[in-house]
């Protein structure tokens, strides 16, 4: 079955910390996507990445990096030098290529990790 | 407008009403999704609609619940005879194509947030 894990439910750092968000997945599909979103205290999610299965080049993005590692089905996510703005829930999603019942609309969130950043 | 825009922003109604939730995609975006976010929780899929194709409702918790979209815009969700336990965010969301074509970003509304007392 697909499901996507994030076994942190609340960390809290101070500013200029590096954090880590941990993702873990599962599904039967060789064909799939990893996602991550943001949702400040506004609540309006927020596109950050999404990555292939067929990928696992790590991905940097100013502060931001992915470790997208198929052997261990994880798909974790690193702030570097955190900010206060960073403070959010996070999201790790997973949509499949459907090819084992599962729906190319559906996007399987985790429960999201929430990110404390104190100044 | 430039984003996805969902309406009412706020809806609080009474068990055993029916209420309607609303949203406006981006101009051009064929498919349109609906989540649901209930206090402290992840997004629980509900329903996709993808350009003509037949809708996937495979996240429907009940037939109290249905959606409907006209071509590739306007979509309305719909709960019927509702329950305190649909109290929730509801979220639409819409991309240019699927979730594996393009970037596969949806740009997500800021929600309709439900209060069934």
């Amino acid at each position: 079955a697909q499901k996507v894990t994030q076994a942190q439910t609340e960390i809290s750092v101070v500013e200029k910390e590096d954090v880590t968000l941990d993702c873990v997945y599962e599904t039967r599909d060789t064909t799939y996507y990893l996602f991550w979103y943001k949702q400040p205290p506004s609540g309006e999610l927020v596109f950050l990445i999404r990555r292939n299965s067929f990928d696992e080049q790590n991905e940097i993005s100013g502060r931001y990096s992915w470790n997208f590692q198929k052997s261990t089905s994880s798909f974790n996510f690193t702030i570097t030098a955190s900010q206060v703005v960073d403070s959010a829930v996070y999201f790790c999603a997973l949509s499949e290529a459907g090819n084992y019942g599962g729906s190319q609309g559906n996007l399987i969130f985790g429960k999201g990790t929430k990110l404390s950043v104190k100044p | 407008g430039a984003g996805v825009s969902q309406s009412p922003s706020n809806k609080v109604t009474e068990k055993g009403k029916d209420v309607e939730l609303r949203c406006d995609p981006i101009s051009g975006h064929t498919a349109l999704y609906w989540y649901r976010q209930r206090l402290g929780q992840g997004l629980e899929f509900l329903i996709y609609f993808q350009g003509n194709s037949a809708p996937d409702k495979s996240g429907l918790p009940s037939d109290r619940f249905s959606a409907e979209r006209t071509g590739e815009s306007v979509s309305t969700l719909t709960i019927q005879r509702t329950q305190q336990e649909d109290s929730a965010v509801y979220l639409c969301a819409s991309s240019l194509v699927g979730l594996a074509g393009g970037t596969g970003e949806l740009f997500f509304g800021e929600g309709s947030r439900l209060t069934v007392l």
